[in-house]
């Protein structure tokens, strides 16, 4: 069966650096997002991204982040300068069509900023 | 904004007998609600859904139920198992976004054999 896979699966990384996280959706998708999750707390959308541009982003988005899919398999999201309450779980998911009924999400990369 | 809450936080049964999570929501205009299971180092996947229109849906050996007048909705997993054992959460639609799930904070399942 098709799945969403994210790497690195850790990521350690020192305050005020830039990571990049990539996540690789399923082949025949078109629709994709990143939540996060901190340690503890919910889920939260982060952003969502079709047609090679943001379609909608939470108050978390934030001008430090960004996403990209720099060709016709990955789908990144990068955070400029990392703060301490970035550390969390990223999760990548994806979608043939527009809707969260029909999302795939990928197993997570855990940031880790210190 | 929606708000989803989730009870109880942590939840343990024995093998064979049934578990029940219970979710509410604030915004009565929601209309699609997911259920999702996240396992030891894997992301949430969906279970279950419902939408606003029906009551009660069932799948094997798990059912969801919806009362939109008191906005609540649960979860039930009957005959559990030790796979069953993971983190579930509840979720609802963003109604002013066609792709926004807002998740409740999640259920931690311990089926004990």
């Amino acid at each position: 069966e098709p799945e969403v896979t994210q790497t690195p699966s850790h990521q350690v990384t020192q305050m005020g650096q830039e990571v990049i996280l990539r996540c690789v959706p399923i082949s025949n998708h078109l629709y994709f997002y990143w939540y996060r999750q901190i340690l503890g707390q919910k889920v939260e959308f982060l952003v969502s991204f079709y047609n090679n541009e943001i379609s909608e982003k939470s108050e978390i988005f934030d001008d430090q982040f960004s996403v990209e899919r720099p060709d016709g398999s990955n789908f990144t999201l990068k955070i400029r300068s990392t703060k301490l309450e970035d550390s969390a779980m990223y999760f990548c998911a994806s979608s043939p069509s527009a809707g969260v009924e029909t999302q795939y999400f990928g197993p997570g990369t855990r940031l880790l900023v210190l | 904004g929606e708000n989803v809450e989730q009870h109880p936080s942590t939840l343990s049964v024995q093998e064979g007998d049934s578990a029940v999570i219970k979710c509410t929501y604030s915004d009565s205009a929601s209309n699609y609600f997911p259920w999702y299971k996240q396992e030891l180092g894997k992301g949430p996947q969906l279970i279950i859904d419902i939408r606003s229109n029906v009551g009660e849906k069932k799948d094997q050996r798990i059912a969801v139920t919806l009362n939109k007048t008191a906005k609540h909705f649960s979860l039930h997993i009957t005959e559990t198992q030790p796979e069953d054992s993971a983190v579930y959460f509840c979720a609802a639609s963003e109604r002013t976004s066609y792709d926004k799930v807002i998740f409740g904070p999640g259920t931690s399942l311990s089926v004990i054999p």
